[in-house]
């Protein structure tokens, strides 16, 4: 039982590039969300989906992109990556009736140069 | 402003000692509070839920403050092991759906 993985764990993009991010978990969740976490900000909500095919936005979603095609599987995608964008991503899931008990992953250290 | 606040330390402590931090929270419809951990360059995690009545986790106790809108967590007894930042987190439900709002995080050492 993996719990909730990430992949890449590290990454270094050039202004403009793409890159997906992928985050898998295996406890059968039905929420699933991605965040980005900054020195002095805390967590931010990038984008979350509370069931295979749907998707909706959070706090900061310019710039990025999400898809849900499997129910244990949740995309991040950078289309044209900026240096705003340098930050520890994590993904997390939950179950439906206990969103505040969120399992992350072990997050992607992102730096855009 | 933001809606979860936090003194971001860092608290530096004495092995054994007791230490308290405390939390606010801006949105009155705030309906359920949180303690995660997040222990360095590692991913946050669930340390237990915070009810209007207080609760208590071993060395952890909780409490909330629902007219004052502050959360608080004190850890008695500090371990080295308690060091980490310690995130206040609440969540606001309303009609068709949820936020969780994670607060930026108090750091704790303890050192012996």
């Amino acid at each position: 039982n993996a719990g909730v993985t990430q992949t890449p764990k590290f990454r270094v993009l050039k202004t403009g590039q793409s890159m997906t991010l992928l985050c898998a978990q295996d406890m059968n969740h039905e929420y699933m969300y991605w965040y980005r976490q900054d020195p002095g900000m805390g967590l931010r909500l990038i984008h979350y989906s509370v069931g295979e095919g749907t998707t909706a936005k959070g706090e900061v979603p310019d710039g990025y992109n999400v898809s849900r095609l499997k129910k244990q599987n949740f995309l991040l995608g950078l289309e044209s990556a900026a240096p705003s964008q340098t930050s520890v991503y994590f993904c997390a899931s939950s179950h439906w009736d206990r969103s505040y008990e969120q399992y992350f992953g072990p997050g992607t250290r992102l730096t855009v140069t | 402003r933001k809606e979860v606040e936090q003194d971001p330390g860092p608290f530096n402590v004495p092995e054994g000692a007791t230490v308290a931090f405390n939390c606010t929270y801006s949105n009155s419809a705030s309906q359920s509070f949180f303690w995660y951990r997040q222990d360095c360059r590692k991913e946050p995690k669930l340390l237990m839920s915070v009810y209007s009545s207080g609760n208590e986790d071993g060395r952890f106790t909780a409490q909330l403050n629902r007219a004052s809108q502050y959360i608080s967590l004190l850890i008695r007894d500090s371990k080295l092991s308690d060091s980490a930042t310690y995130l206040c987190v609440v969540n606001i439900g309303f009609t068709g759906g949820f936020k969780t709002i994670f607060g930026a995080g108090t750091r704790l050492f303890v050192k012996a």
